[in-house]
């Protein structure tokens, strides 16, 4: 059965430490992998990944694909209190239009 | 505002009466997808469609589930003889049509069955 597994599932740091989330996945025919932050209700889009080694940015966000180990992080640096969220991991796979979630890793960013 | 639009954001309700959520999906997109979370879960996918065709249904989607899209604009998602199991947050997606296309999400539907 297809499934993302993502670790830790909570997290709870100072403002300024730097975080990476992890996201595994196996499902057949992988097509892309996309990262959503979600705060109180509808989850946001934050990046999407197809190809391997290849890093996405935006501000402090980062994220890549490693295809040979069927994974994703996901980094924060100098995080801050507005970081705090639900980070979800879901992948595409061919075939198919539906996104596999993973349970997503609560982040905690404290003053 | 030009996301996605769900009403009602909450309903209560009794068991065994029926439910149904519409959602507005961004105007030039003609993928549309339903979801379902629970509490400490990820979303579950539901159903998809392209403009009106209803594409893909998940397993978890049993009989007392329907959903429409008679326009290929918005969509119904109605649950018959409601159950205290289908209490969760159900949420609607759309995106535009294309291999890779990121899914935006609206701000779901609370569903509370007592």
């Amino acid at each position: 059965e297809d499934k993302v597994v993502q670790s830790p599932l909570s997290l709870v740091v100072h403002e300024g430490d730097t975080v990476t989330l992890n996201c595994s996945y196996e499902v057949t025919n992988f097509r892309s992998l996309l990262w959503y932050k979600q705060e109180k209700k509808a989850p946001t889009f934050l990046f999407m990944l197809t190809s391997s080694g290849i890093e996405k940015k935006s501000g402090r966000l980062s994220s890549i694909l490693d295809k040979k180990e069927l994974s994703s992080i996901l980094n924060i640096t100098a995080t801050q209190t507005g970081d705090s969220a639900i980070y979800l991991c879901a992948v595409y796979q061919g075939g198919s239009e539906k996104l596999v979630f993973g349970k997503g890793t609560k982040l905690t960013v404290n003053p | 505002d030009t996301g996605v639009s769900q009403n009602p954001r909450h309903k209560i309700t009794k068991r065994g009466q029926n439910v149904t959520f519409r959602c507005d999906p961004i105007s030039e997109h003609n993928r549309l997808y339903w979801y379902r979370q629970t509490l400490g879960q990820g979303p579950e996918f539901l159903t998809y469609f392209q403009n009106e065709a209803q594409l893909e249904k998940s397993r978890l989607l049993s009989d007392r589930f329907s959903a429409e899209r008679p326009k290929g604009s918005f969509s119904t998602l109605e649950i018959q003889r409601t159950e205290q199991g289908d209490s969760a947050m159900y949420l609607c997606a759309s995106s535009s049509f294309g291999q890779n296309t990121e899914a935006f999400f609206g701000q779901g539907t609370r569903l509370t069955v007592v």
